[in-house]
């Protein structure tokens, strides 16, 4: 199985600040990589598709890069709103996996 | 607009056996592969298993081949997921997600979620 390793395991970050979570694929996935978010005690959604395709709807200061097996997920300045843990998931090989997530809080 | 809702999940003694069911809505249920994604309590998320959209090719996690079995029927707008030889480690919420393409390893994200139903395995 692909094993998803994200870092860091969570982070606190003030209002309006730059955030980046990484994802590291165990091995070549292309870019078949989406990454979600998971507000407390709601269902995960989808963010970006295909390491950098924003989902409809979801804020332009979410972005997402790829560079080989390592991914990034971008937030340009952190709203309140943004407070959740991220997940990336691979699907560039049967079982789907998921990293372990990403808690983003505020400072 | 996409609606999932799921419903079956229940507690249930281990060794026992549940029917899970997602009723699909807003969207033509019969053009997409589905999915169902798994989430232990304070735990991250294990995709479970997948359906292509007329249910000719499915695919299972390890964990639960040989024990659960998926589903659809396109005339009702529904997934399913028969959960049999339930074990402690299966409690969880089930989700069911809508996937991006017909088949299901091409596209293979999750762009609508149900708000999931729980399943706890106990004595």
């Amino acid at each position: 199985d692909i094993q998803m390793t994200q870092s860091p395991p969570s982070l606190s970050a003030a209002v309006g600040d730059r955030v980046t979570i990484t994802c590291q694929a165990s091995q070549d996935i292309s870019n078949f990589l989406n990454w979600y978010q998971q507000k407390v005690g709601k269902a995960p959604k989808l963010l970006i598709s295909d390491a950098s395709d924003l989902e409809r709807g979801v804020p332009s200061r979410f972005s997402g890069s790829a560079s080989g097996t390592h991914f990034t997920l971008t937030i340009s300045s952190l709203q309140p709103e943004d407070i959740a843990t991220y997940y990336c998931q691979q699907y560039g090989d049967l079982p789907f996996t998921f990293g372990p997530g990403t808690k983003v809080d505020l400072k | 607009e996409v609606q999932l809702l799921e419903s079956g999940g229940a507690l249930v003694q281990p060794g026992g056996s549940l029917r899970l069911s997602c009723a699909a809505s807003g969207f033509t249920f019969s053009s997409y592969a589905m999915s169902w994604v798994r989430q232990a309590p304070g735990k991250g998320l294990e995709w479970v298993s997948a359906m292509s959209r007329r249910g000719g090719t499915t695919y299972y996690a390890d964990s639960v081949k040989g024990r659960f079995t998926i589903s659809r029927d396109n005339s009702k707008n529904t997934l399913y997921l028969q959960l049999n030889s339930l074990r402690a480690d299966d409690t969880a919420i089930y989700y069911c997600a809508k996937q991006g393409a017909e088949v299901v390893v091409i596209n293979a994200y999750f762009d609508s979620w149900g708000q999931g139903t729980l399943v706890t395995v106990s004595s």
